[in-house]
């Protein structure tokens, strides 16, 4: 079975300083990884995904994540953020094969001005 | 091109009554699934399906029953709800039930049983 944790459940950071979210998962199979967006009252965005190949991946809005085997992590990053990427954020995984992605627990990031 | 439209956005419940969520896509997509949010604990898969006439268990599937007659609509039906099940329920499909399909969300349903 595959589990997914994230360290930090609420993160306040200020308006153009850098962010890091922690994501670590545990698997005893490959598996694949996401990062996935909540703005208020609506429903997940897909914001990036590791597959294969780079480890580092980059998604949308200035968002990137590194995959790090050997430490089972998948830590979203951003140099600068802005208000508008105030929001929660949910890492995923899917073993290879399977049919689910399980979620963490999330993260919620809130940009102060 | 509507996505994934789930009905109601609101619903309030006494306990031991029954009802039905709704769930459905216009992208012809193959696999649907049913999540609950809840505080401090993310999303947690009920039951998906990865095809019409196809359906199956996920992390949390007691209490709540689905089927899948035709590829657009996947509902999620609450039998006899229970204060537990308060929660805000998200459909989710994507093409195939595939790593490398992305999963679409609806805007979700945020029941509340008294």
């Amino acid at each position: 079975a595959q589990s997914v944790t994230q360290l930090d459940s609420q993160v306040p950071v200020f308006e153009e300083a850098p962010v890091e979210l922690r994501c670590n998962y545990s698997s005893s199979v490959s598996v694949y990884l996401f990062w996935y967006v909540q703005y208020p009252n609506q429903g997940l965005q897909l914001l990036l995904k590791y597959l294969s190949g780079s480890t580092l991946v980059k998604g949308i809005n200035g968002f990137e994540a590194e995959f790090n085997k050997s430490q089972t992590s998948f830590h979203l990053r951003k140099p600068s953020v802005h208000i508008s990427d105030t929001a929660e954020y949910f890492c995923a995984v899917i073993q290879t094969g399977a049919n689910n992605l399980f979620f963490g627990t999330g993260t919620r990031l809130t940009v102060i001005p | 091109n509507a996505g994934v439209t789930q009905t109601p956005k609101f619903q309030v419940l006494k306990t031991g009554q029954s009802m039905t969520l709704q769930c459905a896509q216009d992208m012809n997509h193959e696999y649907m699934s049913w999540y609950r949010q809840d505080p401090g604990m993310g999303l947690r898969l009920i039951h998906y399906s990865v095809g019409a006439g196809i359906t199956d268990q996920g992390e949390v599937p007691n209490g709540y029953n689905v089927s899948r007659s035709t590829t657009e609509d996947f509902p999620l039906r609450l039998l006899s709800a229970a204060p537990s099940q308060t929660s805000v329920y998200f459909c989710a499909s994507s093409p195939r039930a595939t790593y490398n399909s992305p999963l679409h969300f609806g805007n979700g349903t945020r029941l509340t049983v008294t």
